[in-house]
């Protein structure tokens, strides 16, 4: 079936580390792969996508994610953290046959100061 | 540029009572979905819209629930009667085009508690 795990339910950094949040898909085909950010009391906001093309994506807010075919991955990333960075990060696909944007489950960034 | 706008943003009611939630989707987007976002259950889609006709309704949970888009601008989601169990965040997110590699666009959502 066709899934997007997150394994990372929580994660700290420090205002100022790197960041990487994992995202794996399992699709037949290569999906069309989006990364959002929801803030407490928002909704999703759209921080990236990567549908074709070159495989390393740039977002807004600084951020940007790799897709890597051999390892179904598309990991989002940050060089450094801001305290407002803070919030609920979500990977989520499509394939072109499908109807449904399948998110996965969710990762919680705590920054600390 | 206006985004999805949602409305209540929060809506608190009691059990048995009609309860309405409404959704003007970006201007110009051919797409328009429902969804329900808990704790438990993480963010499940309801129902999509293209060009005002529901095309996928499987995620609605049951007849308690119904949607509508008379027009291009606009769309509701009514629950009734309404239930502790559908406290949630019902978001409306709109597409330029679906399915696609057109992202969706989402609302800040309603927070609907059933008391």
């Amino acid at each position: 079936a066709q899934s997007v795990t997150q394994p990372d339910i929580h994660i700290t950094v420090s205002e100022g580390a790197s960041l990487e949040l994992r995202c794996n898909y399992s699709y037949g085909a290569t999906p069309y792969l989006f990364w959002y950010v929801q803030s407490p009391g928002q909704g999703l906001q759209l921080l990236l996508k990567y549908f074709s093309g070159d495989t390393l994506v740039q977002g807004i807010k600084g951020f940007e994610a790799e897709f890597k075919r051999s390892q179904s991955s598309f990991n989002l990333r940050k060089p450094s953290v801001h305290w407002s960075d803070a919030a609920e990060y979500f990977c989520a696909a499509i394939t072109g046959t499908a109807s449904k944007l399948t998110f996965g489950t969710g990762t919680r960034l705590q920054v600390t100061l | 540029d206006a985004g999805v706008i949602q409305s209540p943003r929060h809506e608190v009611t009691e059990m048995g009572q009609e309860v309405t939630l409404r959704c003007k989707p970006i201007s110009g987007h051919n797409s328009l979905f429902w969804y329900r976002q808990t704790m438990m259950r993480g963010l499940e889609l309801l129902i999509y819209f293209n060009n005002n006709v529901p095309i996928d309704d499987s995620g609605m949970p049951e007849d308690r629930f119904s949607a509508k888009m008379p027009n291009a601008s606009f769309s509701t989601l009514k629950i009734q009667p309404s239930e502790p169990r559908d406290s949630a965040v019902y978001f409306c997110a709109s597409s330029l085009k679906w399915p696609s590699n057109q992202p969706q666009h989402f609302g800040d959502g309603t927070r609907l508690s059933i008391l």
